[in-house]
């Protein structure tokens, strides 16, 4: 399984970027890199996913290096709701099952 | 925007009983997941569901467990004789076919006495 690597814990200010890196250097050429994200007490909420190229949608945007071996979750203007863990999950070909790691746990701050 | 639901939001039961989870997947999914989180612990996998058939479990899934769609809306997880370390926030997912992002309701919490 493609493994990924992610800091622990980071802070943002409220307003600011948030930049979530993510380090997966075996994925392989048909795994796909998944962003989840886990709030206090709920269940893991989807946020975005891509292959190669970068993707964006309401919620955030991926970019994935040329070389697939990294990502970067980046959501534009963090608000106090964004305090959460987020995972990077990349999801091996042929299977549906999300390994889960640690997460980095992200605090949004006034 | 259509949404994954799971009842009770809290089961407590006694060692040795058996618990039913029940979940309502989004309507129009196909695909139907069981995971399980036990406090402080990571999201783990549990099982994979499509057809009417279990399509990949762990090894966490054992005899004790089973899952079931009992008509088209339900999809449920059975622990047939909990155990102590059965306590744990298990989490429904679906998604609209294989592949495509799952989406998670918030969860049972089972305390096991």
């Amino acid at each position: 399984d493609a493994k990924t690597t992610q800091p622990p814990s980071m802070d943002c200010a409220e307003g600011r970027a948030a930049n979530l890196p993510c380090n997966h250097s075996t994925i392989s050429g048909n795994e796909y890199v998944y962003w989840y994200r886990q709030i206090h007490s709920q269940g893991p909420q989807y946020i975005i996913h891509g292959l190669k190229n970068n993707e964006t949608n309401e919620m955030a945007s991926l970019i994935i290096t040329e070389d697939r071996k990294s990502s970067t979750l980046i959501l534009p203007h963090a608000t106090l709701r964004d305090t959460a863990v987020y995972y990077c999950i990349v999801r091996v070909h042929n299977t549906d099952k999300l390994i889960f790691g640690t997460g980095t746990r992200l605090q949004v701050f006034p | 925007e259509p949404e994954v639901t799971q009842t009770p939001s809290h089961q407590v039961t006694q060692m040795g009983q058996e618990v039913i989870l029940r979940c309502v997947p989004i309507s129009n999914h196909l695909y139907f997941y069981w995971y399980r989180q036990i406090l402080g612990q990571k999201v783990e996998f549990l099982v994979s569901f499509y057809n009417n058939e279990i399509s990949e479990k762990s090894e966490i899934f054992d005899d004790q467990f089973s899952v079931e769609r009992p008509d088209g809306s339900n999809f449920t997880l059975k622990i047939r004789s909990t155990k102590l370390e059965d306590s744990a926030m298990y989490f429904c997912a679906s998604s609209s076919r294989g592949g495509q992002p799952q989406h998670f309701g918030d969860g049972t919490r089972l305390s096991i006495l």
